[in-house]
């Protein structure tokens, strides 16, 4: 059982590009969180994701990022209009249901924006 | 709103020796569980062992183990027998309402050989 994948793992982008980070979670896994990682602290919560729901997105920015979990494919994350702060490392995790149970992480996604 | 608070930054152990990592967390939830995972140099998040709150039996996973005290909501892990390959950074995790994982600030351990 393949564990959770994130591409890219790494992604270069200048300042005003898009950034697309995919996250395709455990087999059997329906529920999917992203969290960033600013460089020498933890990881913040951004959003709570089902098939094509949105359970919680109170971590993430106002603008400029958006996530989605369609049907079919990954889930996405997506930056617009990039900015040297969004610079981090952005964690996928997955679980096979809500209630507590683990957190399974992917390798991570490391954005630089220069 | 959930707080996880790691009070010690950085700890070092001898290799074969124990150390002890603290956490304290905060949370209105009733049934929950509680993390650990550690981050090595290669950043990737790796569970070492959870807690569930609802049990009094403390977790162990081989050299891993918890002491959770749910009255002073504290869980702290203990790693016997050290290993040069435990060197990483440790986070104690508290999930919300949402199951959205509320993390500590690490706590960076060095195993010295």
């Amino acid at each position: 059982n393949a564990g959770v994948m994130q591409n890219p793992r790494h992604l270069v982008r200048r300042r005003g590009q898009e950034a697309r980070l995919r996250c395709s979670p455990m087999k059997g896994h329906s529920h999917v969180y992203w969290y960033r990682q600013l460089p020498e602290e933890g990881l913040k919560f951004m959003v709570y994701l089902q098939k094509e729901n949105i359970i919680d997105e109170s971590g993430m920015p106002k603008e400029r990022f958006s996530a989605e979990f369609p049907k079919e494919g990954p889930s996405i994350l997506r930056i617009q209009q990039v900015v040297r702060g969004d610079s981090a490392a952005y964690f996928c995790a997955s679980s096979p249901d809500w209630n507590g149970e683990t957190q399974y992480f992917g390798p991570g996604t490391r954005l630089l924006v220069l | 709103a959930q707080t996880v608070t790691q009070s010690q930054p950085e700890m070092s152990v001898q290799e074969a020796e124990t150390v002890t990592l603290s956490c304290t967390y905060d949370t209105s939830e009733n049934n929950y569980y509680l993390f650990w995972y550690k981050q090595p140099p290669s950043r990737q998040m790796i569970l070492v062992i959870r807690q569930e709150a609802y049990k009094q039996q403390n977790a162990t996973e081989n050299r891993f183990s918890v002491n959770f005290q749910k009255a002073a909501k504290s869980f702290s892990l203990k790693i016997s027998d050290s290993q040069l390959g435990d060197t990483a950074m440790y986070f104690c995790a508290c999930p919300g309402s949402a199951r959205q994982l509320t993390f500590g600030s690490g706590t960076q351990l060095t195993v010295l050989p």
